[in-house]
């Protein structure tokens, strides 16, 4: 299982982009790169996934590097509410026994 | 997206008392869940992965007799927390693998509080 190292927290300013980039430096093969939102006393909630290149969707995008060994998610014009951790995984399900194992996440807080 | 769903959100229970916590997945079938806990401010941690029809396969150092998972149906587990003690108190939240099988749905979790 491919285990991640991201920033323990990040700060930023409502209106700024966010990029917070997470290191799978023994990702394999078949892992896709998921990220996911937590707010406190909530489940995470999906954002996006990816197995290389360049993904975008409504509220963000994930770059992979041709190595696969890290990726970056990228908030766009982040707000308060954006304030919350992010956790990137990996994994795969294709294989069977696909379960995801939390690294510590990344504290984002916007600031007004 | 994929639709997962606890409930309770939260129980309140007596220590030496067992409680169980559904985990349902809405609008698709899901072969394999996995129950987590995480403790305030710190991040998720695996519990247990459950399969639809076999035992569940537990994390080193969970105890499978006081976490008891159930995979009944294709949409429903169950972690019944056994003989709570107030050590236990803790946000369960459990997931599913969703229909592409590389996506994980997570629920919104269930606040355990043992007095």
């Amino acid at each position: 299982l491919a285990k991640t190292t991201q920033p323990i927290s990040m700060d930023s300013y409502e209106g700024q982009e966010v990029n917070i980039t997470c290191s799978h430096n023994n990702i394999a093969t078949n892992d896709y790169i998921t990220w996911y939102q937590q707010f406190p006393s909530q489940g995470p909630r999906f954002i996006i996934q990816g197995y290389k290149t360049k993904v975008t969707n409504e509220v963000a995008s994930l770059f992979i590097p041709a190595d696969r060994k890290s990726s970056t998610l990228s908030l766009p014009r982040v707000s308060l509410s954006d304030t919350a951790v992010y956790y990137c995984l990996v994994g795969d399900g294709n294989t069977g026994g696909f379960k995801t194992i939390f690294g510590a996440g990344t504290r984002l807080f916007v600031k007004a | 997206g994929a639709v997962v769903s606890q409930h309770p959100s939260w129980v309140i229970c007596k220590s030496g008392t067992s409680v169980k916590i559904e985990c349902r997945s809405l609008d698709f079938q899901a072969t394999t869940m996995f129950w987590y806990r995480q403790f305030p401010k710190q991040s998720l941690m695996l519990m247990a992965t459950s399969n639809e029809g076999s035992k569940a396969t537990y994390e080193q150092g969970v105890e499978k007799d006081k976490f008891l998972i159930n995979h009944a149906s294709l949409t429903l587990s169950t972690l019944t927390v056994t003989s709570a003690h107030p050590e236990d108190s803790s946000f369960y939240i459990c997931s599913a693998a969703g229909p592409s099988g590389n996506t994980i749905y997570f629920g919104e979790g269930s606040w355990l509080t043992v007095v």
